[in-house]
């Protein structure tokens, strides 16, 4: 079966950094491409960073060079590493993984984390 | 960035009604289009990928459908479980991106 755990969320000040975690098991984490994808409250959802299976590696604009993606093959695991957090960064962060299709990845989300809370306050 | 459009924001009928969600594209999609169903407290979970393709274990009551710039998730006979939140959200173009979200609600 098919599971995502995240972990490493909190409350964090402005200015902080925070390091999430998803631990995957049910599938091999390194021959999907894995994404993180955030949901502010009450809000809607914003794709937020994936590393391809070949270590491609992509980020929205809203978080470009404050946040990095990285994954560990041994521990199966995807991560995601805050810095320079704001305030509009608070959010319920999910890992999520790309669909297969005839053995292609297709940018679609079929499998979800349950989502681990960031709040960034002061 | 595409920015996807949904309609109605809210959506409000009775158990064993006929749905009908729709989601606009600001450029063309082709097919690249899925749906997904979220409920409060719950990560969203996927319906349909590439517009009309049902996810697996999705009951065949959930239905896709359009291209280009237009889409629709049918579902055709309400069940209580289907009150939620649907979101659809494109591939066709970097990066992915979601639509606001039509919120169904029970009447």
């Amino acid at each position: 079966e098919v599971q995502l755990v995240e972990s490493g969320g909190g409350l964090v000040k402005p200015g902080g950094s925070l390091r999430l975690s998803c631990e995957a098991s049910g599938f091999t984490l390194s021959s999907y491409r894995m994404n993180w994808v955030r949901q502010a409250p009450g809000k809607g959802l914003e794709w937020v960073s994936c590393i391809s299976d070949s270590s491609y590696i992509y980020y929205a604009d809203s978080v470009k060079g404050r946040f990095t993606i990285s994954r560990d093959i041994a521990k199966n695991s995807l991560y995601l590493q805050m810095n320079s957090l704001r305030d509009e960064d608070t959010a319920v962060y999910y890992c999520a993984r790309d669909l297969m299709v005839r053995g292609v990845l297709i940018n679609t989300f079929d499998y979800w984390g349950q989502g681990t809370l960031v709040t960034v306050s002061s | 960035e595409i920015v996807l459009t949904q309609s109605p924001a809210t959506l409000s009928l009775s158990p064993g009604e006929r749905a009908t969600l729709s989601c606009r594209a600001s450029q063309s999609l082709s097919s690249y289009l899925a749906w997904y169903q979220q409920k409060p407290g719950q990560a969203p979970r996927l319906l349909i990928y590439d517009a009309s393709n049902r996810a697996t274990g999705i009951p065949a009551r959930f239905s896709g459908s359009g291209s280009g710039t237009d889409f629709t998730l049918t579902i055709s006979s309400l069940e209580p479980e289907d009150f939620a939140v649907y979101y659809c959200q494109q591939r066709s173009n970097w990066p992915p991106t979601f639509g606001q979200g039509t919120k169904l609600e029970i009447k």
